[in-house]
């Protein structure tokens, strides 16, 4: 069974950083680009960003590009998002997601979310 | 970039009746749609990509269809794990993939 769990959602202060993890099971995380999805309060969601099975390509939303990385452990079946400079707007549930294939951006598994608030 | 509208925002359904929900794209995105249903407290779920092909393990009640900037989400028979929040996605562009604001089936 394929399993995605985020974790480390926090309140933050606006201009903080905060590190999102994804621990992934249950299917060949090295054979698959991985994905950032969000879903913020009153709005609809977000891609926000995608890297590829070998962690070489990644790419981003223009809302968060320069200020968001995402990068992957395949030895761990990890994945992360490494968020600075963060604005209220990045208030949001923050979901890992798994690609169909390869780059389709069709997410067939996800996971529950991690919230993550910005707040003074 | 390509905007997803979906109607109604709510649709009310009886148990057992059938339910169409719609979505409509600001231009020409061929069949790169996707639908997804999500429960509260829960992950959300791939249910047709392609505009009209099942994902894996969901039921032949739920069916897609459409092509262009038309589409439509058709659930027969509904059963109450059916009632839940639903978003199309368009993947035209893979890199400004976008999401619809939901429609809500609730029980009526």
């Amino acid at each position: 069974e394929v399993q995605l769990v985020e974790s480390g959602g926090a309140v933050i202060q606006p201009g903080g950083s905060l590190k999102l993890s994804c621990a992934a099971s249950g299917f060949s995380f090295d054979d698959y680009t991985m994905h950032w999805v969000r879903h913020a309060p009153g709005t609809g969601l977000e891609w926000v960003s995608l890297i590829s099975w070998d962690g070489d390509t990644t790419y981003y939303a223009d809302s968060v590009k320069g200020r968001f990385t995402i990068s992957r452990d395949n030895s761990k079946s990890s994945l992360f998002l490494q968020m600075d400079s963060l604005r209220s707007e990045d208030t949001a549930f923050y979901y890992c997601a798994k690609d169909l294939q390869d780059m389709t951006t069709i997410f067939d598994y996800w996971g529950q979310g991690t919230l993550v608030t910005v707040s003074s | 970039e390509i905007v997803m509208t979906q109607s109604p925002p709510t649709l009310s359904v009886s148990p057992g009746e059938g339910a169409t929900l719609s979505c409509r794209a600001s231009q020409n995105i061929g069949t790169t749609l996707a639908w997804y249903q999500q429960k509260p407290g829960q992950a959300p779920r791939l249910l047709i990509y392609g505009a009209s092909t099942r994902a894996t393990g969901i039921p032949a009640r739920f069916s897609g269809s459409g092509s262009g900037t038309e589409f439509t989400l058709s659930i027969s028979s509904l059963q109450s794990e059916d009632f839940a929040l639903y978003y199309c996605q368009q993947y035209n562009n893979w890199l400004l993939s976008t999401f619809g604001q939901g429609t809500k089936l609730e029980i009526k």
